[in-house]
């Protein structure tokens, strides 16, 4: 199985700053990375499929990138509804595993 | 817009089967576009794909749940179903319900709370 890792596991920001959540795994998977977000009490929440493309209907504001076996989710301008926890999931091979998350809350 | 809506029990015995359906409204499950995925979320917040069921009833389980997990199809309800046997306190989590387009998961039921205890 891929192994998922995300940093930072949480995250204290304002409103209106620039945050970066980093996405490892344990081998290559090109660019078959996608990004959730989870507000609390709520199911996942596609953001981002492909490393970088933005689903329909998600704020620009929300942006993916890819380096080797990092990815990154930015967030430019946090709002205070982006509060909540983010997790990559690789759809590369199966079994598709998740990371285990980042919070970001509010400082 | 396509939703989905889990339902079942909410408490189950040890060694017993947990059952659930997510009901699909607003679109078809007898799509070829589309995989239906169920997707578990415990206490502690990780999350675990279990499996997924095509349009024709292919099946994929997770390794580690192989021989106790089973998905369904019922295409007349526009429902698909997941049967898992011998529950543990160790399967005490959330459960998705998910609709899968690329391997990835574009649609989420509001998920259910099962939990394993006697």
């Amino acid at each position: 199985d891929i192994q998922m890792t995300q940093s930072p596991s949480s995250l204290s920001a304002s409103v209106g700053d620039r945050v970066t959540i980093t996405c490892r795994t344990s081998q290559s998977i090109t660019s078959y990375l996608n990004w959730y977000q989870q507000r609390p009490g709520k199911a996942p929440k596609l953001l981002i499929y492909a490393a970088s493309s933005l689903q329909s209907g998600v704020p620009a504001r929300f942006s993916g990138s890819i380096s080797g076996t990092d990815v990154t989710l930015t967030i430019s301008g946090l709002q205070p509804e982006d509060f909540a926890t983010y997790f990559c999931q690789q759809s590369y091979s199966t079994p598709f595993t998740f990371g285990p998350g980042t919070k970001v809350d509010i400082k | 817009q396509v939703q989905l809506q889990e339902s079942g029990p909410g408490l189950v015995k040890p060694s017993q089967t947990l059952s659930l359906t997510c009901t699909v409204s607003g679109g078809s499950i007898s799509s070829d576009t589309y995989y239906w995925s169920w997707i578990r979320q415990y206490p502690g917040k990780g999350l675990e794909w279990i499996g997924c069921i095509s349009y024709s009833g292919t099946t994929y389980y997770i390794p580690s749940l192989k021989g106790r997990v089973t998905m369904s199809l019922d295409t007349s309800k526009n429902q698909f179903s997941l049967r898992l046997s011998s529950v543990t306190a160790a399967d005490t989590a959330v459960y998705y319900c998910a609709r899968s387009f690329n391997d990835l998961f574009d649609r989420w039921g509001q998920g259910t709370l099962v939990t394993v205890s006697s």
